[in-house]
């Protein structure tokens, strides 16, 4: 089992719509938690950090829940320019090194 | 402040030939890896290196060596190219903050590596 899981999609939606992706991850002393957007054959981008307390920008809002080790991002009224590849990332902590692990991504397609 | 550039963005080897990618970062970033993205497969982690000097490996390092001389950059070379190496990669740099929290990683351009 992959240690961070994405639903690859595509979620295809109507602009406007809301939609949301999970990611799981396996590693119970994950210490930190991003969400990242790719365009096509581009650089991943930072989206947004993820905190216990969750976090909001404009239109995204991005959760953790330790508990059940999943982190969620939440996109409100899509926006065609919206379409792109979701990466969650995970970090973890081994011997002073800070490891992190990607999941495969969810694909995004907004549509007029 | 061009924060992490890459060489060569495109190259083509054929089997058994070498090469050396290069990474560079001026943000004086203590941490640095190695990623290669192929499709369906999402990024996954070749070497990395948390300061100048000192290099580890990750998820799938297999034919791949680097090297991390200056703090600045991070080389990753390929020995003996096989097919099976051809991919995007991509290289990434980041830091701890002041609080102790991890940062983001600050992605290069990435290479396309294309093996005949």
């Amino acid at each position: 089992r992959k240690e961070v899981e994405q639903d690859p999609g595509p979620f295809n939606v109507p602009e406007g719509a809301t939609v949301a992706f999970n990611c799981t991850y396996s590693n119970s002393a994950s210490q930190s938690f991003f969400w990242y957007r790719q365009d096509c054959r581009k650089e991943p981008k930072l989206l947004m950090s993820v905190y216990s307390s969750g976090n909001e920008d404009g239109r995204f809002t991005a959760q953790l829940n330790r508990a059940s080790q999943y982190i969620s991002l939440l996109i409100r009224d899509s926006k065609l320019s919206d379409s792109a590849t979701y990466l969650c990332v995970v970090i973890h902590a081994s011997g002073g090194s800070y490891i992190p692990t990607f999941g495969r991504g969810t694909s995004l397609i907004v549509h007029p | 402040n061009a924060g992490v550039t890459q060489t060569p963005k495109f190259r083509v080897l054929k089997t058994g030939q070498s090469m050396t990618l290069l990474c560079a970062q001026d943000m004086n970033h203590e941490y640095m890896y190695w990623y290669r993205q192929d499709p369906g497969m999402g990024l996954r982690l070749i070497h990395y290196s948390v300061g100048e000097g000192t290099t580890a490996k990750g998820e799938v390092p297999d034919g791949y060596n680097v090297s991390r001389l200056k703090k600045q950059n991070f080389l990753l070379g390929l020995e003996s190219a096989a097919p099976s190496q051809t991919s995007v990669y991509f290289c990434a740099s980041s830091d701890v903050g002041t609080s102790g929290r991890y940062n983001e990683q600050f992605f290069g351009p990435g290479t396309r590596l294309t093996v005949l």
